[in-house]
């Protein structure tokens, strides 16, 4: 399996309160991504990194911030948590300047926003 | 808009049952496609993929996709499943020949194998 942690794998918050997730590779790999899965609507891209500091919006951006400061580390910030939130979140990186290159994926955290 | 549609999202097997699920996506250029396996509780582990070459691409486990360009179609299949095949199954493709960096799933298929 691929060096990916995300943490923490689990949490309950309140409706209101901020959350940062935490997501990190030990493989140098250029592209990091995030991913809320919900039932019926599979993954959904909620923004990604291509770079240090070089982040982009994924389909379902609303309502979340992302942070690159070291190539290992990617961060989801949810700015006020909602109850739609409420979801599990999975981090994933890349290298396509290899060549075409599949994802790997992380363990996943699981959020619950009461 | 590109997506990836996966027609079945529950499928019911017996063990030993030949396995067929369906996966279309939506993008006239070159791609490259995936078949993503996640057993309960886990993560996405990566099946097969198919970047050029031959369009019938054999991946872990017994599984095989083939591509029809034709069709836009990446069907996955598997002539015979185990009970350790339950699990649910994402398509997945990403534009370009190269280089690309961003992946549209399909909303994936549950699969259950019954013993």
């Amino acid at each position: 399996d691929a060096g990916i942690t995300q943490s923490p794998r689990h949490k309950v918050t309140e409706t209101g309160t901020p959350v940062t997730l935490r997501c990190h590779q030990t493989e140098n790999h250029r592209y990091m991504y995030w991913y809320r899965q919900d039932p019926g609507h599979g993954l959904r891209l909620i923004h990604y990194s291509y770079g240090v500091k070089d982040t982009d919006k994924g389909e379902v951006s609303d309502g979340y911030s992302v942070s690159r400061s070291k190539t290992e580390d990617f961060l989801l910030t949810l700015e006020s948590a909602t109850s739609s939130q409420t979801s599990v979140y999975f981090c994933a990186i890349s290298d396509p300047g290899t060549g075409v290159a599949e994802q790997y994926f992380g363990p996943g955290t699981r959020l619950t926003v009461t | 808009a590109q997506s990836v549609s996966q027609h079945n999202h529950h499928v019911i097997l017996s063990e030993a049952a030949s396995l067929e699920l369906g996966c279309n996506y939506s993008y006239g250029g070159t791609v490259n496609l995936f078949w993503y396996v996640q057993y309960p509780g886990q993560h996405l582990q990566l099946l097969l993929k198919y970047f050029s070459g031959d369009p019938l691409v054999k991946g872990i486990k017994g599984f095989e996709a083939e591509f029809i360009k034709s069709k836009f179609s990446f069907n996955l299949r598997k002539p015979s499943v185990q009970w350790s095949d339950t699990a649910e199954y994402f398509c997945a493709f990403s534009k370009g020949a190269s280089g690309t960096y961003k992946y549209i799933f399909g909303t994936g298929t549950r699969l259950k194998v019954l013993a």
